[in-house]
């Protein structure tokens, strides 16, 4: 049973405008998420993170949104760029190490 | 980039036969983790390690072994290969008290 749910498959953007990917999870016991990013023939890439006692973490272009009570978590891409271009995975813990659980994914394409 | 070295990056074998992946690590990190990549599922945990010769099941361990007699590398094998084991197959480490894995580039295994 996936605790951690991305429910679009894929997304696609104009250069320039917002990206948002949305994740749900169900394990009450998780208190850190993540996000990564990953390219074809390639490993995943750690992106940005929050931790439950947060409800909001920026860094550059991205920011990650946690809604606690909703069990639900976002990531913001402003403004968006063709190199952004990939897969996101979001992935929790329920430990202060990386054993994660991963949703299946979502498809950005940034189009000109 | 996080100094993490899978081998072989792609193999085919047949089924039946026993397979083994390696990752090796620079980093001196404590944890090591084998996940597997599969449309739909994202990545799963199949086995980690906390320390030298300490190691525990993930979610998908059934069919698959690993090993730890250093703290750089991580071993994985499938003791008699089945098609539903053709995957992604990504090794990733982390530091202790540090929930961000970094991962390796991954090793595409086809069983024929």
């Amino acid at each position: 049973d996936q605790q951690v749910k991305q429910n679009s498959p894929s997304l696609s953007v104009q250069e320039g405008r917002i990206s948002i990917l949305n994740c749900d999870y169900t394990n009450s016991m998780f208190d850190y998420f993540l996000w990564y990013k990953k390219y074809p023939a390639e490993g995943p890439t750690f992106l940005i993170s929050i931790s439950s006692i947060k409800d909001k973490n920026e860094d550059g272009r991205f920011t990650v949104f946690l809604n606690k009570s909703a069990k639900h978590l976002s990531l913001h891409i402003v403004p968006s760029q063709p190199g952004d271009s990939a897969v996101y995975f979001c992935a929790a813990s329920a430990d202060s190490w990386g054993k994660l659980q991963f949703g299946a994914g979502t498809q950005v394409v940034v189009t000109p | 980039d996080a100094g993490i070295t899978q081998s072989p990056r792609h193999k085919v074998t047949e089924t039946g036969t026993p397979v083994t992946l390696r990752c090796h690590q620079t980093e001196n990190h404590r944890y090591m983790y084998w996940y597997r990549q599969d449309p739909g599922h994202g990545l799963r945990l199949i086995h980690y390690s906390y320390g030298v010769k300490d190691t525990d099941k993930g979610e998908v361990s059934d069919g698959y072994s690993v090993s730890r007699s250093k703290t750089e590398d991580f071993l994985l094998t499938l003791e008699s290969a089945t098609s539903s084991q053709t995957s992604v197959y990504f090794c990733a480490i982390s530091a202790a008290g540090n929930t961000e894995a970094f991962f390796g580039q991954g090793t595409r295994l086809t069983v024929v």
